[in-house]
């Protein structure tokens, strides 16, 4: 099966300036979530969606940080406007659902944000 | 969610087993032992995960201790693709899902 799809893989631009990431999980995937990882360390959750619906967004900067999940498939996660701490990789997972005790998550290869 | 604690960083001889330590040991009756690894410039990728037994899979084995305080990730045979993050994560059963990454250890697998 085809894996997660982010796009653009690589964005520069200069603070104060907006940005879009889209992401498109994989087939029949209803649960879809958006990290941040700054480099060297681990990733960290900034929404999850399951459907169309918000799960948790409590680690998203909500003053210029949004997403959306339309129709529950395809997701887009906006910056506006940037900051200089925002430059870092901005990672796509989905999973099933979420399930009692498996939960994998696969993982999209990310889009790499450098703000200037 | 538990804490869990590695080490930064590992060293590995390519051919030999690559043993990953984590320590949980405020980990609960509920919660499950989850590895994730990410190689250079590539997302984060599933490798295993238990809950008191021990689990083995195509890619890796995982060996839990009797009390659950603690895990070990066994790569039997590390390659240089082995090199990479590994990630040690305890996920409780009734969350929303949410994996809360530490730092993670570094495997470095050497010729």
């Amino acid at each position: 099966e085809a894996g997660v799809a982010q796009s653009p893989r690589y964005k520069i631009i200069e603070k104060r300036q907006s940005v879009a990431f889209w992401c498109n999980p994989i087939s029949g995937h209803a649960t879809l979530y958006w990290y941040q990882q700054i480099l060297g360390q681990g990733p960290k959750l900034l929404i999850q969606f399951q459907n169309n619906g918000v799960v948790d967004d409590s680690q998203l900067p909500k003053d210029r940080f949004s997403a959306e999940r339309l129709k529950g498939v395809d997701s887009t996660l906006k910056i506006q406007p940037a900051k200089l701490e925002d430059s870092a990789v901005y990672l796509c997972a989905s999973s099933r659902a979420i399930a009692v005790s498996y939960n994998e998550q696969f993982f999209g290869p990310g889009t790499r944000l450098t703000v200037l | 969610d538990a804490k869990t604690t590695q080490p930064p960083s590992m060293d590995c001889a390519e051919g030999r087993a690559a043993n990953l330590p984590c320590n949980h040991s405020t980990i609960s009756g509920n919660e499950y032992v989850y590895w994730y690894r990410q190689i250079h410039s590539q997302g984060p990728q599933y490798i295993i995960h238990g809950l008191k037994n021990n689990e083995t899979n195509e890619m890796a084995s995982l060996i839990i201790t009797e009390d659950r305080k603690s895990s070990t990730l066994i790569l039997p045979h590390a390659t240089l693709r082995d090199t990479a993050v590994y990630y040690c994560i305890v996920r409780s059963s009734g969350n929303t899902g949410k994996l809360i990454f530490g730092q993670g250890t570094t495997l470095q697998v050497k010729p």
